[in-house]
């Protein structure tokens, strides 16, 4: 089945101890992205890739990070959280380069920093 | 920057009656725009994008370039259209290639 995974899908953590949320896709996509969902904000993006080892911010990547060494993997690496960070994230991908074709989301991290 | 405003939290309507969720945006370029939705316990999916100008589900949406709007209507409301609506904008001229939403309005479709 063609699908956008993340692992976990719920996590609680204490400031400051680095973490990694998974993403991964088997439909072959060349971009992929990440969002975080916070009430009255909707959805902003972190960080997105348009291909393997090509990552750019997108309007929210203070204290994220990101890294593409294989197609489909785009895991988000928080080093040093924050309560701040506490918020829903979603990955999302989609075929071609743009950005401009159907995202296609993942099911969602619940994050909570203490 | 580009930006996308959806003025309506919440927009609460009887089956049967129209809709129109408002979306506007802020971009000096050419956009690309399009609204994604998502319902109860199930993924956000993509809805419908202006560039392919097609009616889902029964929503339409018309790129107004004067007015920088891309309102989604729909002629008659049913219930099972309840959810959260996204309206989204990427950068079509640039190379930059970040998708912007907007907060979401959520629709209540009432019995």
């Amino acid at each position: 089945e063609a699908q956008v995974t993340q692992n976990p899908r719920y996590l609680i953590t204490v400031t400051g101890k680095k973490l990694t949320v998974t993403c991964s896709q088997n439909m072959n996509h060349e971009y992929m992205s990440w969002y975080r969902q916070d009430p009255g904000l909707g959805l902003r993006q972190i960080y997105y890739s348009m291909n393997v080892e090509v990552t750019d911010k997108g309007d929210v990547p203070e204290g994220y990070k990101v890294s593409r060494k294989e197609k489909r993997n785009f895991p988000l690496i928080l080093e040093s959280p924050s309560p701040n960070q506490t918020s829903l994230y979603f990955c999302a991908s989609s075929s071609g380069t743009s950005g401009t074709d159907t995202q296609y989301f993942g099911p969602g991290t619940r994050l909570t920093v203490l | 920057a580009q930006r996308v405003t959806q003025p309506e939290k919440l927009l609460s309507v009887f089956k049967g009656a129209p809709v129109e969720l408002k979306c506007n945006y802020s971009y000096s370029g050419s956009p690309e725009l399009f609204w994604y939705v998502q319902y109860s316990r199930q993924r956000l999916q993509l809805l419908l994008r202006h560039i392919s100008r097609e009616s889902i589900k029964g929503f339409t949406a018309d790129l107004n370039k004067g007015e920088t709007s891309f309102h989604l209507k729909k002629p008659f409301a049913q219930e099972e259209d309840s959810a959260m609506y996204y309206c989204a904008l990427s950068e079509r001229d640039t190379g930059r290639r970040a998708l912007t939403f907007g907060s979401g309005t959520r629709l209540q479709v009432q019995p």
